[in-house]
């Protein structure tokens, strides 16, 4: 049980378009999902929270115009990269917070934007 | 602001070896601690979750303890294996579900076979 999935698991993009990746819970409901962001060789940074039904909460240093965080339903939370350029390349995964509030983790998503 | 730490950042064993990985926090007023183990190019995987008011956790060959008052866990891997070759990354969590996790940079460890 409490399996996260993402998607797309690699995308590459040209610089200036949109890029959207899919946090879904599979077998649990998740009122507040996380979304991180993993530079090479760095760890993983909190960008925002993502609670259902209300708008996300965003770490300092983090561009809420550029990455836009829906989390319509209690399964399913979205980031959308607008206007990606290349600095935007990294890792991004997401987590949902589960039972006694542990968070699992996705699989992540590799953004290369060209 | 809570600031995690990992030492070493490296580190590389030959097979057999029983070895410590540490990590030390800023703030000591967490929630929890989770040691997650990640593949190059990979997402995480959850390894031990202690909770603010256990002492220690442990899985298999694994063992993770808990100090939250002076800042500290650690995680202990017995007989070590090549397979055992990942980053390993500590993570505290300070506000329970509501808040994200802080991580460390993490240990990269790789066993010699």
């Amino acid at each position: 049980g409490a399996v996260v999935s993402q998607h797309p698991s690699r995308v590459i993009c040209k610089s200036g378009t949109s890029v959207k990746i899919e946090c879904r819970s599979l077998d649990f409901q998740a009122t507040t999902m996380f979304w991180y962001r993993q530079f090479p060789k760095k760890s993983l940074m909190l960008m925002a929270t993502s609670n259902e039904g209300s708008k996300a909460t965003y770490e300092q240093g983090v561009e809420k115009d550029k990455f836009l965080i829906n989390h319509a339903s209690l399964t399913l939370s979205t980031l959308t990269v607008t206007s990606a350029h290349p600095e935007d390349s990294s890792f991004y995964i997401c987590s949902a917070a589960g039972l006694r509030d542990t968070q699992y983790f996705g699989p992540g998503t590799r953004l290369t934007v060209l | 602001k809570q600031e995690v730490t990992q030492i070493p950042a490296a580190l590389s064993v030959p097979e057999g070896e029983n070895l410590v990985l540490n990590c030390s926090f800023t703030d000591s007023a967490i929630y929890n601690l989770q040691w997650f183990r990640q593949d190059p190019g990979k997402g995480l995987t959850s390894l031990l979750l202690i909770q603010s008011s256990q002492r220690e956790q442990t899985s298999g060959r694994l063992n993770a303890s808990l100090d939250k008052s002076s800042g500290r866990s650690t995680l202990y891997i017995a007989a070590s294996q090549p397979g055992d070759s990942a980053t390993y990354l500590c993570a505290v969590g300070s506000g329970g579900g509501a808040d994200g996790l802080t991580f460390g940079k993490g240990t990269h460890l790789i066993i010699q076979p």
